[in-house]
């Protein structure tokens, strides 16, 4: 049972435009989540993660908005460069100490010059 | 700061065969996690330690699989005996009191 899920395992946009990748997730006690940026023959590199207290968080050019209600993110990233082309994870944690991760299946965004 | 540091970073190994991987977490971080990464089950949490405890096992497959942390800046995965099933992608990352993990850069591992 896939408690995060990415359902777009790709995603293709033009250098300069937004690009908007989803997650949902099932276990309504998870109260943070965060999203991991991975290249090739690399660990994943955390990007942005946000409180289920809060319902956006910004860091420079990646944004991620959280809809308890639909228990759906997003992480929104203005403006795409090409070094942004690589796959991005969501993951989620439930409890005090947010320790253990759950991970999606990821997607793959190619930012075209 | 050198990050997470893994070994090796591929292995190859035939069947039966017993396997060790190692970490260096980052100095400092009190949290340890091992991961694994195949194409059917994504990235998954194998077992976490705590100041060198182990607190979370639970997604360790089965007994094949053993992780021990004897100080703060060493960890180990074993696998006795391998098995093909096995071949997928370890990962080790590290924190600072639970918070946002940083990773390793991962072990391939082949089990022929």
């Amino acid at each position: 049972d896939q408690q995060v899920k990415q359902n777009s395992p790709s995603l293709s946009v033009q250098e300069g435009r937004i690009s908007i990748l989803n997650c949902d997730y099932t276990n309504s006690m998870f109260d943070y989540f965060l999203w991991y940026k991975k290249y090739p023959a690399e660990g994943p590199t955390f990007l942005i993660s946000i409180s289920s207290i809060k319902d956006k968080n910004e860091d420079g050019r990646f944004t991620v908005f959280l809809n308890k209600s639909a228990k759906h993110l997003s992480l929104h990233i203005v403006p795409s460069q090409p070094g942004d082309s690589a796959v991005y994870f969501c993951a989620a944690s439930a409890g005090t100490g947010r320790r253990a991760l759950t991970f999606g299946s990821g997607t793959r965004l190619q930012v075209q010059p | 700061d050198a990050g997470v540091i893994q070994s090796p970073r591929h292995e190859v190994t035939e069947m039966g065969q017993e396997v060790t991987l190692r970490c260096k977490p980052i100095s400092g971080h009190d949290y340890l996690f091992w991961y694994r990464q195949t194409m059917m089950r994504g990235l998954e949490l194998l077992i976490y330690f705590n100041n060198n405890v182990p607190i979370d096992d639970s997604g360790m497959p089965e007994d094949r699989f053993s992780a021990k942390m004897p100080n703060a800046s060493f960890s180990t995965l074993k696998i006795q005996p391998s098995e093909p099933r096995d071949s997928a992608v370890y990962f080790c990352a590290s924190s600072l009191a639970g918070a946002e993990q940083y990773f390793g850069p991962g072990t391939r591992l082949t089990v022929t």
